[in-house]
């Protein structure tokens, strides 16, 4: 079936570092991809999305590129602040199936 | 704008009770859809629904009914609860098929004793 895997955390920056998380995927054909974001006690957000093979979803100076060719999608932005602190989640989207997560990457950024 | 509201909030159970968790949009998507969130487990699918009167089980169902009798409302019943089922529950729901993003409820943080 598919699924979804992402870089374990947490992970901790500082101030204006450049973010990466790892994401990859197991699917058949081309499902349609996603980041969402929780801050604390909130519920999920979305943050951005991929709906086929080489497009970039960008968001609030998020970006991520859907690459078939490594079932990847991986999460950056080249600055981050103390306000991007949250839990990131890569997940899938294939067909009538609902969404099929990640287990979440906590992200701190301390000042 | 509600977008999808969840009630209630919190909730305290002892085990073997019984009781429903509410969900509710006002977008008019025909996708719904239950997920349980637990430390170290990212978010699990429970139950979800593609249309009113149309439901299928997800990846952990055991413990866990619901019903679509509407597009607007998709309740999660627990009938008899469990320890194991003490987590945050969140709803979501989506316009259509797999291009679309899912909107989320705040969540229910349900704890069982």
């Amino acid at each position: 079936g598919n699924s979804v895997t992402q870089m374990e955390g947490p992970v901790t920056l500082s101030e204006e570092a450049f973010l990466t998380i790892n994401c990859t995927y197991t699917a058949t054909g081309y499902p349609s991809l996603f980041w969402y974001v929780q801050y604390p006690g909130e519920g999920l957000q979305l943050l951005l999305k991929a709906t086929k093979a080489d497009d970039k979803g960008s968001n609030k100076g998020f970006e991520a590129t859907y690459r078939k060719e490594t079932t990847s999608f991986h999460l950056e932005k080249g600055s981050v602040q103390v306000s991007d602190s949250a839990v990131y989640f890569c997940a899938l989207s294939q067909g009538n199936t609902p969404l099929v997560f990640g287990k979440g990457t906590r992200l701190s950024v301390i000042a | 704008n509600a977008g999808v509201t969840q009630t209630p909030k919190f909730q305290v159970l002892k085990t073997g009770q019984s009781m429903t968790l509410q969900c509710a949009q006002d977008m008019n998507h025909e996708y719904m859809s239950w997920y349980r969130q637990d430390p170290g487990m990212g978010l699990r699918l429970i139950h979800y629904s593609v249309g009113a009167g149309i439901t299928d089980q997800g990846e952990v169902p055991n413990g866990y009914n619901v019903s679509r009798s509407t597009t607007e409302d998709f309740p999660l019943r627990l009938l008899s609860a469990a320890p194991s089922q003490t987590s945050v529950y969140f709803c979501a729901s989506s316009e259509g098929r797999n291009n679309y993003g899912y909107t989320f409820g705040s969540g229910t943080r349900l704890t069982v004793v």
